[in-house]
């Protein structure tokens, strides 16, 4: 099974609000991954966690905060946001991060901040 | 830093005819992976080939097929007997296999391919 889910499938918030993004995996891999993506882009990586600690932060604001409560599960926690952050989060799980094979992606939560 | 270019923004293709996704990439590293993902309209991202460069032999996936060229450093994308389905954004993306990676994907900018009926 290379399933990776996430949810909620769509999320509209104002800009003091507080929501956040959840991604779930089941194939024991140890590796899981945040993107950004907008429109017609590719994926930007936002945060990198390796056996449930955080390995790569790619400069996000703080308005952004991860968290990995256990190996199958990646939170994306949101505070704060600005309408720029409006984008289709993508999380991503991989065996592990130091022997990169392909990553295997969910289906996105598309998020708009008003 | 890797750098991975796709030089076609937009490509279109009968259905039942095959196209050519161009990728070419940068880097210093010797042993790396490259991938094609395709990310059809509003829906998932999902893995099409994959090729280790340490392998010689293009990998081939049912109707995709890829053309390594290490030394070229160039790494297209054939697509036979294009389907409606195939419709979406192709990316190529780069990763390398150990020792500094942090499991980092480079991706390229993504070529849109259209099949028309």
């Amino acid at each position: 099974d290379t399933e990776v889910t996430q949810t909620p499938k769509h999320l509209v918030m104002g800009m003091t609000n507080k929501k956040s993004l959840k991604c779930e995996q089941h194939m024991g891999h140890r590796a899981m991954y945040w993107y950004k993506q907008k429109a017609k882009k590719p994926p930007e990586l936002m945060f990198v966690y390796s056996y449930e600690k955080l390995s790569i932060n790619e400069s996000v604001p703080s308005r952004f905060s991860p968290e990995c409560p256990n190996s199958s599960l990646l939170n994306l926690h949101l505070h704060a946001l600005q309408p720029e952050d409006s984008a289709l989060y993508l999380c991503a799980s991989s065996l592990q991060r130091d022997k990169p094979r392909e990553q295997y992606f969910g289906p996105g939560t598309r998020l708009t901040v008003t | 830093a890797q750098t991975v270019t796709q030089s076609q923004p937009e490509m279109s293709v009968q259905e039942a005819e095959t196209v050519t996704l161009s990728c070419t990439y940068d880097t210093s590293e010797s042993n790396y992976y490259l991938f094609w993902y395709k990310q059809p309209p509003s829906r998932q991202m999902i893995l099409v080939i994959r090729q280790e460069a340490y392998k010689q032999q293009n990998a081939t996936e049912n109707r995709f097929s890829v053309n390594f060229q290490k030394a070229a450093k160039s790494f297209s994308l054939k697509i036979s007997d294009s389907q409606l389905g195939d419709t979406a954004m192709y990316f190529c993306a780069f990763t390398n296999a150990g020792g500094t990676s942090y499991g980092k994907l480079t991706f390229g900018q993504g070529t849109i391919l259209t099949v028309h009926p």
